[in-house]
């Protein structure tokens, strides 16, 4: 799987949109990006994933560039129920449902009241 | 409904001693896993199983020992603990698309 590379740390307003980037310069064509987030204590949870076109869920959007070698994570309203590590991911859906999740170091999100 | 649970939450022990952690899902899903965060925050694989059937093992010491009875459990069994096992242990299961993590049980080896 293709390496990731995010910011460390980063702040925002409450009530502010959130925006995490992250570069994927080696991210082959039939892998797609994937963004999971662990709030303090708990399990990693599913955000979002896409492959080249952009998404939007419940939870947020996801904008990938044309030449897909990076990505930026949208929260739009963030709250501080937000406050968690970020994952961006890149992984190949060829596998079936047996794969691996390779986690980098992720970016703190702090969102500030 | 809990989607993976694992049980205990929290472990202490001594060094050498044997101990299991239990994992559940109710999702039907196939494929089920272990993952260990350490200290430093990083989350590896350690294990994948698919259908009962052991898929992945991420070079882990044959002192962890994964059982899968049934495709709903998967649980992870430590022989001989040491220091270096102290970590918080998530359990996954997972469908094509997204995994789903249990809330983590917390090993701290004394």
């Amino acid at each position: 799987d293709a390496k990731t590379t995010q910011p460390t740390s980063m702040d925002c307003a409450e009530g502010r949109a959130a925006n995490l980037p992250c570069n994927h310069s080696t991210i082959s064509g039939n892998e797609y990006v994937y963004w999971y987030r662990q709030i303090h204590s708990q399990g990693p949870q599913y955000i979002i994933h896409g492959l080249k076109n952009n998404e939007t869920n419940e939870m947020a959007s996801l904008i990938i560039t044309e030449d897909r070698k990076s990505s930026t994570l949208i929260l739009p309203h963030a709250t501080l129920r937000d406050t968690a590590v970020y994952y961006c991911i890149v992984r190949d859906l060829s596998g079936g449902s047996n794969y691996k999740l390779t986690f980098g170091k992720g970016t703190l999100l702090t969102v500030n009241p | 409904d809990t989607a993976v649970s694992q049980t205990p939450k929290y472990l202490v022990t001594q060094m050498g001693n044997d101990k299991s952690i239990k994992c559940e899902q109710n999702l039907g899903h196939d494929t089920m896993y272990w993952y260990k965060q350490d200290s430093k925050k990083f989350l590896k694989i350690m294990f994948s199983y698919n259908n009962k059937e052991l898929i992945i093992n991420e070079t882990v010491p044959n002192r962890f020992s994964p059982k899968s009875p049934d495709k709903a459990h998967l649980n992870l069994h430590i022989n001989s603990l040491e220091l270096g096992d102290s970590a918080v242990y998530f359990c996954a299961s997972s469908h094509e698309i997204r995994q789903f993590f249990g809330p983590g049980t917390r090993l701290t080896v004394l």
